[in-house]
């Protein structure tokens, strides 16, 4: 069974940094691309960032760019969104996202890891 | 940026009523890239629909989608109790990866 656990969330004050990850398990991670969505309270969906099976390969929204690096280690099956100066508006659950199809970038997200909650504020 | 635009934003229905949502894409969507997803209240979104048509593992045949281009269609044919939820499509065929703003079906 795949299993998607997230971890790294808090409470953290505008310009702060945070490292979020997320733990896989139940499928061979290193053949997988992964992403990180976020979900702001009460709001929709938002992707953040994806990277390729190596690693080498790395995309961003424009909301996040320059300001987060996502990052995997493939020997530990985790994934991890590395977070700098942050703000009132990176307020979010934070979910790590399994596409569907090995090694493609072009597959929907098959699996979803509970979420963890990150909040800035003062 | 491909924008989705998901209407209706809110849809009432009754159990056992059919359920149309639409997706529309402010460009062609690749390969129609295109996927559904169903969220409920305090749980992550679960994959229903991929590739604008197929159904994902498990998901009942009440669910279909279609659509091809910038118009794409999430129908769910006779509405069970625990279909009642926010629904959202994705472009998943370019970067940035986008989502429609959601359509929520309600217990009328």
């Amino acid at each position: 069974e795949v299993q998607l656990l997230e971890s790294g969330g808090g409470l953290v004050q505008p310009g702060g940094s945070l490292r979020l990850s997320c733990a896989a398990s139940g499928f061979t991670f290193g053949i997988y691309v992964m992403s990180w969505v976020r979900q702001a309270p009460g709001k929709g969906l938002e992707w953040v960032s994806s990277i390729s099976t190596s690693g080498h390969i790395t995309y961003y929204a424009d909301s996040v760019k320059g300001r987060f690096t996502i990052s995997r280690d493939n020997s530990k099956n985790t994934l991890y969104l590395q977070m700098n100066s942050l703000r009132a508006e990176d307020t979010a659950i934070y979910y790590c996202a399994k596409v569907f199809y090995a090694s493609t970038w072009n597959a929907a997200f098959d699996s979803w890891g509970q979420g963890t909650l990150l909040t800035v504020s003062s | 940026e491909i924008v989705l635009t998901q209407s209706p934003g809110t849809l009432s229905l009754s159990p056992g009523e059919r359920a149309t949502l639409s997706c529309r894409a402010s460009q062609s969507v690749s390969n129609n890239y295109l996927a559904w997803y169903q969220q409920k209240p305090g749980q992550a979104p679960r994959l229903l629909i991929y590739g604008a048509s197929s159904r994902a593992t498990g998901i009942p045949d009440r669910f279909s989608g279609s659509g091809s281009g910038t118009d794409f269609t999430l129908t769910i044919s006779r509405l069970e109790p625990e279909d009642f939820a926010v629904y959202y499509c994705q472009q998943y065929g370019s970067f940035p990866l986008t989502f429609g703003g959601g359509t929520k079906v309600e217990v009328k």
